[in-house]
């Protein structure tokens, strides 16, 4: 099986910051990785699919990067709707989900 | 504009069975694989099953394999997760979501159902 790890687990940051989350998986998924975000209580909502393609209707702060077995999600400025839960997700083979990383304010 | 509506959970003794279900409307449910993944309190998502466009291929997480039966119904629009012999560890919210192959990312979900295994 395929194991994800994200890190940091937990993310301290104010509005405006440049936030990085990273998620590495245990063998090369070679660009099959998500990136959703989730708030509490809700669905997760899909920002980001084979790396680095913006999902439709998601801000452009927004962005992926990465292959094989490194990859990275980038929030350029961190707005308030931004605190949230962020999760990877390899869909190489089946489909495993990282820990997850709570972004807070700080 | 894709709904995605999860029934069935509930309360349950250890031991016990469910049967979890998913309505589909907005998209042509029978073009699509289909994903239940579930989310412990307090804990991160884990994916749990998926099942192909017709129902003819089925892959399990090891956590559940042999205990949990997912199908769907095309017809109906429907999708299930027959959960059986059930662990205080199987408590959780069950979210479906639609896939585009059994190996996806998902960009639709419903808003979850709530599974609590406990005497």
């Amino acid at each position: 099986d395929i194991q994800m790890t994200q890190s940091p687990s937990t993310l301290s940051a104010s509005v405006g910051d440049r936030v990085t989350i990273t998620c590495r998986a245990s063998q090369s998924i070679i660009n099959w990785l998500a990136w959703y975000q989730q708030k509490p209580g809700k669905a997760p909502k899909l920002l980001i699919y084979k790396a680095s393609t913006l999902e439709s209707g998601v801000p452009s702060r927004f962005s992926g990067s990465g292959s094989g077995t490194e990859f990275t999600l980038t929030i350029s400025s961190l707005q308030p709707d931004d605190f949230a839960t962020y999760y990877c997700q390899q869909y190489n083979s089946y489909s495993t989900f990282g820990q997850g990383t709570k972004v807070e304010i700080k | 504009e894709v709904q995605l509506v999860e029934s069935g959970g509930g309360l349950v003794q250890p031991g016990g069975s469910l049967r979890l279900s998913c309505a589909a409307s907005g998209f042509t449910f029978s073009n699509y694989a289909m994903t239940w993944v579930r989310q412990a309190p307090g804990k991160g998502l884990a994916w749990v099953s998926a099942i192909s466009a017709s129902g003819g291929s089925t892959y399990y997480a090891d956590s559940v394999k042999g205990r949990f039966t997912i199908s769907r119904d095309n017809s109906k629009n429907t999708l299930y997760l027959q959960m059986n012999s059930l662990r205080a560890e199987d408590t959780a919210v069950y979210f479906c979501a639609k896939a585009y192959g059994l190996g996806s990312y998902y960009a639709s979900w419903g808003l979850g159902t709530l599974v609590t295994v406990s005497s």
